[in-house]
Formats: C-alpha cells, sequence, structure tokens
C-alpha cells in the first residue's frame, strides 16, 4: 500500500506570502500528525489531529500558521505572511492510533515539504 | 528546554562492529522511547521502541536498553552494515494522553568499510 504522501516535495516563495502544504496519509490512519525540522534539529511537533479535529496544536508557533483535515483524511498546513524563519521541512505523518487507550502506535513519515522563504 | 537530548551529533564506526547511539531525556513522566532511522530526502522511518515498564528490547540486530534511574537510552547495532549509514533520532513520548513524540536533534551514523 501507499505510503504517507507529502506535495509539494519543494516549495519556494518570498517573504510575505501565504503557502499551502499538503499531506495524504495513508489510508485507514485516524491520527495525523505535523512536525517541523530545521537544520540540524529533530522533527519539532506542531499540530496533532484525530479524524478531523485538531486535538493538540500547542505546536503551532503562532497564529500565521494554521491546519485543517476537513474530512478527516487529506491535511493541509497553511502559513500566512511567510517569513525567512519558516524556511524548514516540513514532515507530516499517520498511525492508526484511536486513543481509546495506550498508545504506541508507530507514526509513519512522508518524505517532507523542503520550504524555502526568500 | 530539550527534553531529548542526543549528545553526539556524529558517530562513525567500522562494518561490522556495534554502533552504540546514546540518548539522554529530562522528564521522568516519559513512558514510551522510539529510535527512527533518516535518510536523505526521506521522512524519518520507525526503527525500534520500548515501553518504560522494559529495560531492554530487541529486534534483529537493534536492540535498545533502557535506564531510567539514569534517563538514558541506548541503540546498539551490531554487527553494523553500510545501509545502516544514516540520522538517527531518539525520541520520547507519553502513553494515555496524546500521541506527540519529542524527539532529539539526532546523531549522524557513518559506517565505514
Amino acid at each position: 500500500g501507499a505510503g504517507v504522501s507529502q506535495t509539494p516535495s519543494n516549495k519556494v516563495t518570498e517573504k510575505g506570502k501565504y503557502v499551502e502544504l499538503r499531506c495524504d496519509p495513508i489510508s485507514g490512519h485516524t491520527a495525523l500528525y505535523w512536525y517541523r525540522q530545521s537544520l540540524g534539529q529533530g522533527p519539532e511537533f506542531l499540530i496533532y489531529f484525530q479524524g478531523t479535529g485538531a486535538a493538540d496544536d500547542s505546536g503551532l508557533p503562532n497564529d500565521r500558521f494554521f491546519a485543517v483535515r476537513p474530512e478527516g483524511s487529506v491535511s493541509t498546513l497553511k502559513i500566512q505572511r511567510t517569513e525567512r524563519g519558516d524556511s524548514a521541512v516540513y514532515l507530516c505523518a499517520s498511525s492508526f492510533s484511536t486513543r481509546e487507550g495506550p498508545s504506541t502506535d508507530t507514526q509513519y513519515f512522508g518524505p517532507g515539504t523542503r520550504l524555502t522563504v526568500l | 528546554d530539550q527534553q531529548v537530548k542526543q549528545n553526539s551529533p556524529s558517530l562513525s564506526v567500522q562494518e561490522g562492529r556495534i554502533s552504540i547511539l546514546n540518548c539522554d531525556y529530562t522528564n521522568s513522566m516519559f513512558d514510551y522511547f522510539l529510535w527512527y532511522k533518516k535518510y536523505p530526502a526521506e521522512g524519518p522511518t520507525f526503527l525500534i521502541s520500548i515501553s518504560s515498564i522494559k529495560d531492554k528490547n530487541e529486534d534483529g540486530r537493534f536492540t535498545v536498553f533502557l535506564n531510567k534511574s539514569a534517563k538514558h537510552l541506548s541503540l546498539h547495532i551490531v554487527p553494523s552494515q553500510p545501509g545502516d549509514s544514516a540520522v538517527y533520532f531518539c525520541a520520547a513520548g507519553l502513553m494515555n494522553r496524546d500521541d506527540k513524540i519529542i524527539f532529539g536533534k539526532g546523531t549522524r551514523l557513518h559506517i565505514l568499510p
């Protein structure tokens, strides 16, 4: 079966512009996560969806960042008024987590979108 | 404040020898730990995990050891193979809460021929 896919693979934009990054999770996975990986750092948690709702958005750095998952499958990460500091690889992961009990469900990552803000 | 620390940015090991990657954590509430492997231009791939009720978990060439009193875990790869050259991330999380996991900065492992 197909893994997690992310589009575009690379995005170059100018400071102040708006961007959308898309994630297609593994079919049937209920949980979806967005992470951001800056150069020389590990992935940093941004937001976690369980179904259509954002169960935890505590990692979003500010109100320029927003993410949606309207039908509980595909998710879009939206960044308004981009800044040079937003340049990073944005990773999406999905897992079959129901939060009904202890969860060690593996998160499967996509290849990421490399965002460059000039 | 980094909750998961990988203090060695890189490590070189001869092919066939044992690779030992180390990780320290500060939050004593973490109750499960994972290792991910990452090749360039790919997303992290899950390697092995361990829950805090265990002190060792083994899967083929990969073994993870957990020392809760020292808040330390390590990943052993034996024997090391050329395909093991990658960046390895240690991560930690909380069961029964949400599934957010906290990653370390990673250690780049080079397997030398």
